[in-house]
């Protein structure tokens, strides 16, 4: 069965930290890995991943892929009570038609 | 231009009633999909709907439907709803279906449904 796997599922640090989010999956016919930040209720598009090795930046955020070992980073570095939001990591594939299958999300928290 | 709007935000039935859910994509967006969302099960995709015809399904019963009009607005219906239908259900909408590896969906704010 076709499946994402995020960890940890909650997270809590202090602002100013590092923080890394795993994303795993298992899928036919890959197309793409994507991340998502959802704060109160909207999930917003943070990035697209298609290629492995290739990292993406924007501002504090920056995400890579290896698509030999089938998973995905995302990193967060100088946090802020702001980044505080779940962030879902979804897998975009072929099976038919085009499917998009979503990991359970990972909950981060920032304390000051 | 506006982003994807859902109606109404939040909603409040009993077992046994059945439900509605309105969504209205991006203007010029064709492709509008469906998630439900719930702390235990995470965001779990419902339906897609492109060009009035259902291109994908998940694995929801049958009590889950959808349809999706000329001007591409969807709608989603829950029929005699259970407990555990409670959830945030999602309204994404894209420019097409089938289109470029991650063609963005763009998210609506959500339904929040309680089921008493």
């Amino acid at each position: 069965e076709d499946k994402v796997v995020q960890s940890p599922l909650s997270l809590v640090v202090h602002e100013g930290d590092t923080v890394t989010l795993n994303c795993s999956y298992e899928v036919t016919n890959f197309r793409s890995l994507l991340w998502y930040k959802q704060e109160k209720k909207a999930p917003t598009f943070l990035f697209m991943l298609t290629s492995s090795g290739i990292e993406k930046k924007s501002g504090r955020l920056s995400s890579i892929l290896d698509k030999k070992e089938l998973f995905s980073i995302l990193n967060i570095t100088a946090t802020q009570t702001g980044d505080s939001a779940i962030y879902l990591c979804a897998v975009e594939y072929v099976q038919g038609a085009q499917k998009l299958v979503f990991g359970q999300g990972t909950r981060l928290t920032i304390n000051p | 231009k506006a982003g994807v709007t859902q109606t109404p935000r939040y909603l409040i039935k009993t077992r046994g009633q059945q439900v509605t859910l309105s969504c209205s994509p991006i203007s010029g967006h064709r492709s509008v999909s469906w998630y439900q969302q719930t702390p235990g099960q995470g965001l779990q995709f419902l339906f897609e709907y492109f060009s009035e015809t259902q291109r994908n399904k998940g694995n929801f019963p049958g009590r889950f439907s959808g349809r999706q009009f000329s001007n591409s607005r969807s709608e989603m219906n829950v029929s005699t709803l259970e407990l555990g239908d409670s959830a945030l259900y999602l309204c994404a909408s894209s420019l097409v279906a089938g289109g470029p590896p991650g063609e963005t969906q763009y998210f609506g704010p959500g339904t929040r449904l309680l089921v008493l």
